[in-house]
């Protein structure tokens, strides 16, 4: 069966410092890879979307950016905080492929940028 | 116009009671749809998916499909004090893209 993780589980950052959240999968080849943030109190939002490795789209400009460098492994990141970066992050995958296809999630990240 | 609008709620219906979700999407050439629950401080977890036009049944739930109306429903039967969380509606679009793009969810209270 396929798995996700993702981690850190929550982390508490200063403004201006760098984050990296990390993220794979198991028990599945060449998975589409996401990265989502919700706010507190507001819906998912897509950040990048990634179908092969070294294959990144980008859905809002911001200060985040994301790589995958092996094919289960998505890794989001920034060099600089901003408060606004705040949020609940999480990764998530589907199988390529036909329409129906669903999309699962990690168990998400907490970042509090202080 | 959002592209996936739910009502935020909360909706509060009483323990046994059926409770009736509703989503709205504006791409007419989406193709599959699915609910998400999503428990305070939790990731989503899959409900249940659809992307024929009509019922489908799975246990307790029962998702609705209309594309002429672009309308897709989430039916709960006998509703729980446990299904109290953020019921989230997501669409896919054409065959070919790779974006899941959601709703900002529904809070269901159910009642004991």
């Amino acid at each position: 069966s396929q798995t996700i993780h993702q981690w850190p589980a929550t982390l508490v950052q200063p403004v201006g410092s760098p984050l990296s959240l990390e993220c794979t999968v198991e028990g599945t080849s060449n998975p589409n890879l996401y990265w989502y943030r919700q706010a507190a109190g507001r819906g998912l939002q897509l950040l990048f979307y990634s179908v092969g490795i070294g294959q990144i789209s980008s859905e809002v400009p911001q200060n985040l950016s994301a790589s995958r460098p092996q094919d289960r492994q998505f890794i989001l990141s920034s060099k600089k905080l901003l408060l606004s970066d705040s949020g609940f992050y999480l990764c998530a995958w589907s199988r390529t492929g036909t329409a129906g296809n669903t999309i699962y999630f990690g168990e998400g990240s907490w970042l509090t940028v202080v | 116009q959002k592209e996936v609008e739910q009502n935020s709620g909360p909706l509060s219906v009483p323990e046994g009671a059926i409770a009736s979700l509703n989503c709205t999407y504006s791409d007419r050439g989406s193709q599959s749809f699915f609910w998400y629950r999503q428990y305070s401080g939790k990731s989503p977890e899959l409900i249940m998916f659809i992307y024929s036009n009509g019922d489908k049944e799975d246990g307790r739930f029962t998702a609705q499909l209309n594309k002429a109306s672009q309308y897709v429903s989430l039916l709960i039967r006998d509703s729980q004090p446990s299904d109290s969380a953020t019921y989230l509606c997501a669409v896919k679009g054409v065959s070919g893209t790779y974006k899941y793009i959601f709703g900002t969810g529904t809070r269901l209270k159910v009642l004991a």
